[in-house]
């Protein structure tokens, strides 16, 4: 079975600190592993990306480190806003088509 | 570059009733994906199409079918409605069918049933 699991559920960080959110997969079948960020009543937005061979992958203040042998990854915000503040969903993508499995997303609340 | 747009962006159906949704990808995507995003589920996959043709299709009834159109253009049906239908029906696109092509999601489809 796929599945990807993601923590926490909720997290309230103070505005400048890094919020760190975590996944872990259970199937191997996986290529590609997306972060989506949605604001309430938007669909969710690609935020970064990493591949499997890669360890870890940074775009301005986000960041993704990647465990392949422990089969997990995390996102971290550093120097994290109010305007942050939205549901992250952790996704991975099924070997051969696009196909997403994604975790149960994490409400972040940055307080200012 | 106009993003993804799916039609209507919200609808009320009544149980019984059938619904069908529309997705439009990203100009020169191929490949087009549904989800359905529930409080209670998530996220779930529910199939994608490229070049015409379905690829991969989730763990939901029969009564959830799609297309897809030459134009790329996706379509979404479901069929005798329940309650528990509700939900936000996003689509996703992609440039390419498989490998690290990016999906763009759009704003989705709003599901009431009533």
């Amino acid at each position: 079975q796929q599945q990807v699991k993601q923590s926490p559920q909720s997290l309230i960080v103070q505005k400048g600190g890094i919020s760190i959110i975590n996944c872990a997969y259970e199937n191997t079948a996986f290529d590609y592993f997306p972060w989506y960020q949605q604001f309430p009543g938007k669909g969710p937005a690609l935020l970064i990306a990493i591949r499997p061979d890669v360890s870890e992958k940074k775009e301005g203040r986000f960041t993704i480190s990647f465990n392949k042998s422990a089969k997990q990854f995390s996102l971290h915000i550093m120097d994290s806003q109010p305007g942050d503040s939205a549901t992250y969903f952790c996704a991975a993508r099924v070997l051969y088509g696009n196909k997403l499995v994604f975790g149960a997303g994490t409400i972040l609340r940055v307080k200012s | 570059k106009a993003g993804v747009t799916q039609t209507p962006r919200y609808l009320i159906k009544t149980r019984g009733q059938q619904v069908t949704l529309s997705c439009s990808p990203i100009s020169g995507h191929r490949s087009v994906s549904w989800y359905q995003q529930t409080p209670g589920q998530g996220l779930q996959f529910l199939f994608e199409y490229f070049s015409e043709t379905q690829r991969n299709k989730g763990n939901f009834p029969g009564r959830f079918s799609g297309r897809q159109f030459s134009n790329s253009r996706s379509e979404m049906n479901v069929s005798t409605l329940e309650l528990g239908d509700s939900a936000l029906y996003l689509c996703a696109s992609s440039l390419v069918g498989t490998g690290t092509g990016e999906l763009f999601f759009g704003e989705g489809s709003r599901l009431t049933v009533l």
